[in-house]
């Protein structure tokens, strides 16, 4: 068990331009989640899948973001047309298919994006 | 909606003292409540949560919380705190049945030698 990995850990860019973020889930966790954290705030629920099922997305979610797990494995965030709003940072968590009612959900280190 | 509220952004205490990190939230519905550690430069931890059952719940680590329905709270404690436990703790809320969890703004511990 390796534990939620997230990559890049640190990402600066220019207003205006596209970044994506990797989440590998540990390996056998069926569902896979996103949440954004913004200085001294806690975590905010972005989107969630259930193997590649996207099943809930939040209203955080604007059109610039959209989220992928095309095999049911690793998960991809886009965040399209970069504002400064946007600095924040990206946490990708899994759980098994029990989801939060019976087990536990495993957060990654995050994903820093400052956006200049 | 359901919303969680932490009372303290900052707890200073010094080492061997006794801690209260304070949380409350807003549903109309059951719930399942957490709490999460943050260490430095590390992700979210799960300290311990609260599903069913007792209302009492602890963690290996020595702290404990207390589900306490009429007051919608759920407290975090611990007896005698540490220099390790410095690190900021969240408390979060989710609808049973539902994946979605709502966290607070979080509470940062710091101790004090």
């Amino acid at each position: 068990d390796t534990g939620v990995s997230q990559d890049p850990r640190h990402k600066i860019t220019k207003r205006g331009q596209n970044v994506t973020f990797r989440c590998d889930p540990i390996s056998e966790h069926n569902r896979l989640y996103w949440y954004r954290q913004t200085l001294g705030q806690g975590p905010e629920f972005l989107t969630y899948f259930q193997n590649e099922a996207q099943l809930e997305k939040s209203r955080l979610l604007s059109d610039r973001f959209s989220a992928e797990r095309p095999k049911g494995s690793f998960s991809t965030l886009e965040i399209q047309r970069t504002e400064q709003g946007d600095s924040a940072m990206y946490l990708c968590a899994s759980s098994p298919v029990m989801g939060i009612s019976g087990n536990t959900i495993y957060f990654g280190e995050g994903s820093w994006l400052t956006v200049v | 909606a359901q919303s969680v509220t932490q009372l303290d952004s900052q707890v200073p205490v010094f080492e061997e003292a006794p801690v209260e990190l304070r949380c409350n939230y807003s549903s109309s519905v059951s719930v399942y409540l957490f709490w999460y550690v943050q260490y430095p430069n590390q992700g979210l931890q799960l300290l311990l949560k609260y599903l069913s059952g007792s209302t009492l719940v602890e963690s290996i680590n020595g702290f404990e919380a207390e589900f306490n329905k009429s007051q919608t709270s759920f407290h975090l404690r611990k007896p005698s705190v540490h220099i390790s436990d410095t690190a900021e703790y969240f408390c979060a809320v989710s609808i049973q049945g539902a994946q979605k969890l709502v966290f607070g703004q979080g509470t940062r511990l710091t101790i004090n030698p």
